[in-house]
């Protein structure tokens, strides 16, 4: 079946220092992506998003990176601080010629940041 | 503005009992999503709808489980009867328009003994 991210790494960094979060894709009709942060007891939250016809978006203090070649997502968060903390998800809607909402995420990946 | 509104926040039963969860999506949102998140098999969508219709239920485990959205501003998720295998915290979600972000409620922890 189709998956987003087979494995929840652990990243652990410290603080101020740079992030990069990765994300595998399998399904190469999907042409939209987002990035969640999802804290201890909380639900999902959107952090950055970005389309197939892109390759870069940033935000504030985030960069998400597309290469549709290798069906590859990251997510680069600047100058890390301890509030980053969390669990980290990509997720993407297939194409699909536009007939779906389904949101397929991936397993995540836990962001530990060192004082 | 308000998020996606769920309630309980948390909720314990006892094995064969209803349990009804709700929802409140945004306001002006169109389409409204039920998740559940577990250790082993992650966040996975039940089912969602359009305009108050039920458009994919593909996710939903089995008849045990129903889903209803009577307005475009309440939602309910019940599962009867309850089963310990069903414990897990369950996430409703919102958006304005078609493939666009979706807004996550702070979800129901749901353990059934």
């Amino acid at each position: 079946g189709e998956s987003v991210g087979l494995h929840l790494p652990t990243l652990s960094v410290q603080e101020g220092d740079n992030s990069i979060i990765n994300c595998a894709y399998s399904n190469s009709a999907s042409d939209y992506f987002i990035w969640y942060k999802q804290e201890s007891g909380k639900g999902p939250q959107f952090i950055i998003d970005i389309r197939s016809n892109m390759d870069k978006r940033q935000g504030q203090r985030v960069t998400v990176l597309l290469n549709k070649t290798v069906k590859h997502l990251s997510l680069q968060i600047a100058a890390t601080q301890p509030g980053d903390s969390a669990v980290y998800f990509c997720a993407e809607i297939p194409g699909y010629g536009g007939a779906t909402n389904k949101l397929i995420f991936g397993t995540g990946t836990l962001l530990a940041v060192q004082p | 503005d308000a998020g996606v509104i769920q309630s309980p926040r948390h909720e314990v039963t006892e094995m064969g009992q209803e349990v009804t969860l709700r929802c409140k999506p945004i306001s002006g949102h169109d389409y409204l999503f039920w998740y559940r998140q577990t250790m082993m098999r992650g966040l996975e969508l039940l089912i969602y709808f359009n305009n108050n219709v039920p458009i994919d239920d593909s996710g939903m485990p089995e008849d045990r489980f129903s889903a209803k959205m009577p307005n475009a501003s309440f939602s309910t998720l019940k599962i009867q009867p309850s089963e310990p295998r069903d414990s897990a915290v369950y996430f409703c979600a919102s958006t304005r328009r078609t493939r666009e972000t979706q807004y996550f409620g702070p979800g129901t922890r749901l353990l059934v003994l």
